[in-house]
């Protein structure tokens, strides 16, 4: 089976550009979750799905932060106006309902924002 | 609220010595779950044990073993005879029932062996 697939690996945009990431789920998990990573605060969780239904979004740093899931095997990140301050590697993860369930992480996208 | 702390920010180990990655959590709630994921230097994340508050007995598994202490809150990782290949960063984590499935993750702590 696929794991947590992402796009692009790498992105590289200006400033003030729109920037958009991908993430295809692990076929049958019912959440998704979609986290970022810097040197400074770690990993943090921005938002995550259950069932394509966004249920909390109180990570999302900024209303220039969106994410949306369109179905049950997609989901978008999207960042509009990128600025220099959102480079970081965003991961996107899956797993089935419950606290013990494992989540599974893509390969991670790393943005830079020039 | 919940809390995972990794105290070692880095640990610096020679090939083939034994070492032991610190984890405490913080939380309120009887039925929890710990969980340690790996990060190599490629960056991805890879999980490496799940471990349930209901079951304190170590696990081993080739080189790796986890002790989960309840009395000290604590879900310690150890390396033994380390290997070059160990080098990464490792991160230790926390779901319960409040949380449903959201994990809180510690700071991780970076391993580097050297030959």
């Amino acid at each position: 089976d696929a794991g947590v697939i992402q796009s692009p690996r790498h992105e590289v945009t200006e400033m003030g550009q729109e920037v958009t990431l991908r993430c295809k789920p692990i076929s049958g998990h019912d959440y998704l979750f979609w986290y970022r990573q810097t040197m400074m605060r770690g990993l943090e969780l921005l938002i995550y799905f259950n069932n394509n239904v966004p249920i909390d979004d109180s990570g999302m740093p900024e209303d220039r932060f969106s994410a949306k899931m369109p179905n049950a095997s997609f989901s978008t990140l999207k960042i509009q106006p990128s600025e220099p301050r959102d480079s970081a590697v965003y991961f996107c993860a899956s797993s089935f309902w419950g606290p013990s369930n494992i989540q599974y992480f893509g390969a991670g996208t790393r943005l830079s924002v020039l | 609220a919940q809390k995972v702390t990794q105290a070692q920010t880095e640990i610096s180990v020679v090939e083939k010595e034994d070492v032991t990655l610190d984890c405490v959590y913080e939380t309120r709630d009887t039925t929890y779950y710990l969980f340690w994921y790996k990060q190599p230097p490629s960056g991805e994340l890879v999980f490496l044990i799940r471990r349930n508050s209901f079951d304190e007995q170590n696990e081993i598994s080739g080189r790796y073993s986890w002790n989960f202490q309840k009395s000290t809150s604590s879900f310690n990782f150890t390396i033994t005879a380390s290997q070059v290949v160990d080098s990464a960063v490792y991160f230790c984590a926390l779901s319960d029932t409040g949380t449903a499935s959201k994990l809180t993750f510690g700071t991780g702590t970076r391993l580097q062996v050297t030959l």
